[in-house]
């Protein structure tokens, strides 16, 4: 069974940093764009940023850009987002997703959709 | 920046067929899918590339997009139904989600 596992999220003071962490079960996570989606208490959803597995290349919403930075460790299964200079507004349940492609005429295409989400991480910034 | 606009709110009878509309520029060229969240859970995706349904959604749902407007519709609309939806798109690299229909079954 394919299962995304976050963990890592926490209580953190402005200006401060952060590692959370998405242990991937039951597929390979280099195969499939990876992408960290957040949700502020009683707010919608925020994309964040995707590592895309056709390219390599990362990319990140401009409320995060230069702040944050997706990696994953292959050998490890898993997906990271390092967080710094945190700020309050950074307050959200941080979730991971996998991503599959669309298919058009048997063919794939990068970006697609978020099929599957793990359960989130809580991140709390404040002083 | 991309937007896509979605109503706040949506009420439907158990029974009854609900719509949930997503407007963007020209949203129609690009595909649209859908999420499901409950209270407390994480969102699960009902709708994709516009029209198609994962495995274990139920075929009372459905997605168009056309024009400026993606719509999701729930026939026979169940109690169960009940939750946020939000859709989304992509634009340049970036992931929009629409701010999200609270839908009410009552």
């Amino acid at each position: 069974e394919e299962q995304l596992l976050e963990s890592g999220g926490g209580l953190v003071q402005p200006g401060g940093s952060l590692r959370l962490s998405c242990a991937v079960s039951g597929f390979t996570s280099e195969t499939f764009s990876m992408t960290w989606v957040r949700q502020a208490p009683g707010k919608g959803l925020e994309w964040v940023s995707t590592l895309s597995s056709s390219d390599g290349n990362t990319y990140y919403a401009d409320s995060v850009k230069g702040r944050f930075t997706i990696s994953r460790d292959t050998s490890k299964n898993t997906l990271f987002l390092d967080m710094n200079i945190l700020r309050d507004e950074d307050t959200a349940i941080y979730y991971c997703a996998k991503e599959e492609p669309y298919y058009s005429h048997n063919k794939a295409y990068y970006p697609g959709y978020f099929a599957l989400w793990g359960r989130g991480t809580l991140l709390v910034v404040s002083s | 920046s991309y937007d896509l606009s979605q109503p706040h709110s949506v009420s439907v009878s158990p029974g009854q067929t609900a719509s949930i509309y997503c407007s963007g520029e020209k949203l129609g060229d690009r595909y649209v899918c859908w999420y499901r969240q409950k209270p407390g859970q994480s969102p699960v995706v009902v709708i994709y590339q516009d029209e198609k349904r994962p495995s274990g959604i139920p075929e009372r749902f459905s997605g168009s997009n056309s024009g400026n407007t993606a719509t999701l519709t729930i026939t026979v609309t169940q109690v169960e139904d009940e939750a946020d939806y939000y859709c989304q798109a992509w634009d340049s690299g970036t992931a929009v989600f629409g701010g999200g229909t609270r839908l009410t079954v009552l």
